[in-house]
C-alpha cells in the first residue's frame, strides 16, 4: 500500500535551516510528482509546489521561492523541503504529498504523509 | 493565479442533514476541481475529483457538481464522522485550495 512518511517534528531558532524528508514506498516514486502543502496553525491549505519525480525540476509556487528548496534522493524514494532562513511565520505544518492522475489533463492529490511540524521561536 | 473561494466559511448543521458547500473559481476552471476533507490533527483526504468523481472508498452519500466556475460539494445525509473542515482545489493550472469549510454539530 502506499505509505508516505515523514520526518519528526523541529524546533529552530529565527535565522537556521530545517530539511524535511518525505520516504514514500508502495509505488513507483519516480512515476509521480510530489507536492508540498503548509498549514499554518488553525489556517487553510497552502500549495507550495510541486517536484518531477523523473527528472528533478521543481516548481514553486508564489510565495514560495528563495528560502525553499524541494530535492529528491531517488535511490531512497525520498523527496526533501528545505527551508532556510526561518522566520516566525514558517511555523506550520508541512505535507508531502503524491499526485495522480485522471486523464490527461487531470491531477488529484491521492496520498498524503502525516506532516511534520516546524516550529519557529527564540 | 486562479483564486478559490467558499461560502460558507463555517456551518452548524445536525446528523441527518444535507449539507452544501459552495466553491468559486476566479476564472473558468472546466471540471479541474477536487474536494478535500480533513479533521483535526490529521492529513487532508480526497473526497471528489474532476468535480463529480468519487474517490474510491468514499460513502456515496458525498457527491460533487459544477463546471466552469461554480460548484458545489453535497453530502446527503451528515454523519458523525462527517464533522471536518472542507476544502476544494483546482487543477487547471497547478493547484490552489480553497480557504475551506468548517462543518460542526449544531
Amino acid at each position: 500500500q502506499v505509505q508516505l512518511v515523514q520526518s519528526g517534528s523541529e524546533l529552530k531558532k529565527p535565522g537556521a535551516s530545517v530539511k524535511v524528508s518525505c520516504k514514500a514506498s508502495g509505488y513507483t516514486f519516480t512515476s509521480y510528482a510530489m507536492n508540498w502543502v503548509r498549514q499554518a496553525p488553525g489556517q487553510g491549505l497552502e500549495w507550495m509546489g510541486w517536484i518531477n519525480t523523473n527528472t528533478g525540476n521543481p516548481t514553486y509556487a508564489q510565495g514560495f521561492t528563495g528560502r525553499f528548496v524541494f530535492s529528491l534522493d531517488t535511490s531512497v524514494s525520498t523527496a526533501y523541503l528545505q527551508i532556510s532562513s526561518l522566520k516566525a511565520e514558517d511555523t506550520a505544518v508541512y505535507y508531502c504529498a503524491k499526485s495522480n492522475y485522471y486523464d490527461s489533463s487531470g491531477y488529484r492529490i491521492d496520498y498524503w504523509g502525516q506532516g511534520t511540524l516546524v516550529t519557529v521561536s527564540s | 493565479d486562479i483564486q478559490m473561494t467558499q461560502s460558507p466559511s463555517s456551518l452548524s448543521a445536525s446528523v441527518g442533514d444535507r449539507v452544501t458547500i459552495t466553491c468559486r473559481a476566479s476564472q473558468s476552471i472546466s471540471s479541474y476541481l477536487n474536494w478535500y476533507q480533513q479533521k483535526p490533527g490529521k492529513a487532508p483526504k480526497l473526497l471528489i475529483y474532476a468535480a463529480s468523481s468519487l474517490q474510491s472508498g468514499v460513502p456515496s452519500r458525498f457527491s460533487g457538481s459544477g463546471s466552469g466556475t461554480d460548484f458545489t460539494l453535497t453530502i446527503s445525509s451528515l454523519q458523525p464522522e462527517d464533522f471536518a473542515t472542507y476544502y476544494c482545489q483546482q487543477s487547471y493550472t497547478a493547484f490552489t485550495f480553497g480557504p475551506g469549510t468548517k462543518v460542526d454539530i449544531k
